[in-house]
């Protein structure tokens, strides 16, 4: 079976340009959350769905960034406008449970590396 | 605000040397899991430990959680070079929290 799938891989843009990044969760699975990963701040969770319902975005650094997920098979997580310091990897991950559950895995995906000049 | 403090932050050791990497809180967590990170990909699940005081073995990996469900340890006993990687634990409440990060390496 497919793991959760990330497109784009990397993205290289200019700084006031819109960036959206793409997640396919594991089929069935009911929870998705989006991370973002940097040396400074380590793996920081930016909002996570319950299916396809934001529970907790919480952590969505300002107004800037916005996810969606419209259906259980696809979510986005946008940024508009970028600024230098969005540059980070972004992951995405999903979990058959809810994430209330205690023993609940998370599967990730390979991540997008986002460089914003 | 919660927070997993790992250490240490960098590990370098030679190939058959031990090593123990902690993870520490102040908050009480429902369970603790590690994670496994290689350079281009997203974290992997090593273990899940639930119970204060339990212990779980993995091959050359073992894993505990602390009494209190506060803090945790990860021992590994003759490192590999397949070892190498960067090690997250992360401490569940009504989310998953993760910890600062041990990078590990290991030199044949």
């Amino acid at each position: 079976d497919a793991g959760v799938i990330q497109s784009p891989r990397h993205e290289v843009t200019e700084m006031g340009q819109e960036v959206t990044l793409r997640c396919k969760p594991i089929s069935g699975h009911n929870s998705l959350f989006w991370y973002r990963q940097t040396m400074m701040r380590g793996l920081e969770l930016l909002i996570y769905f319950n299916n396809n319902v934001p529970i907790d975005d919480s952590g969505m650094p300002e107004d800037r960034f916005s996810a969606k997920m419209p259906n259980a098979s696809f979510s986005t997580l946008k940024i508009q406008p970028s600024e230098p310091r969005d540059s980070a990897v972004y992951f995405c991950a999903s979990s058959l449970g809810y994430s209330g559950g205690s023993t609940d895995t998370q599967y990730f995906g390979p991540g997008t590396r986002l460089t914003v000049l | 605000t919660q927070l997993l403090e790992q250490s240490p932050q960098f590990l370098s050791i030679q190939e058959g040397e031990n090593l123990t990497v902690y993870c520490n809180s102040s908050s009480v967590f429902s369970s603790l899991q590690w994670y496994r990170q290689e350079p281009g990909e997203g974290p992997v699940l090593l273990v899940t430990v639930v119970t204060g005081g339990e212990v779980k073995k993995l091959k050359r990996l073992t894993f505990q959680f602390g009494d209190a469900r506060k803090d945790s340890s990860l021992h590994i006993t003759a490192a590999q070079p397949g070892d190498t990687g960067l090690y997250l634990c992360a401490g569940r409440t009504d989310k998953l929290i993760f910890g600062t990060g041990t990078r590990l390496q290991v030199f044949p």
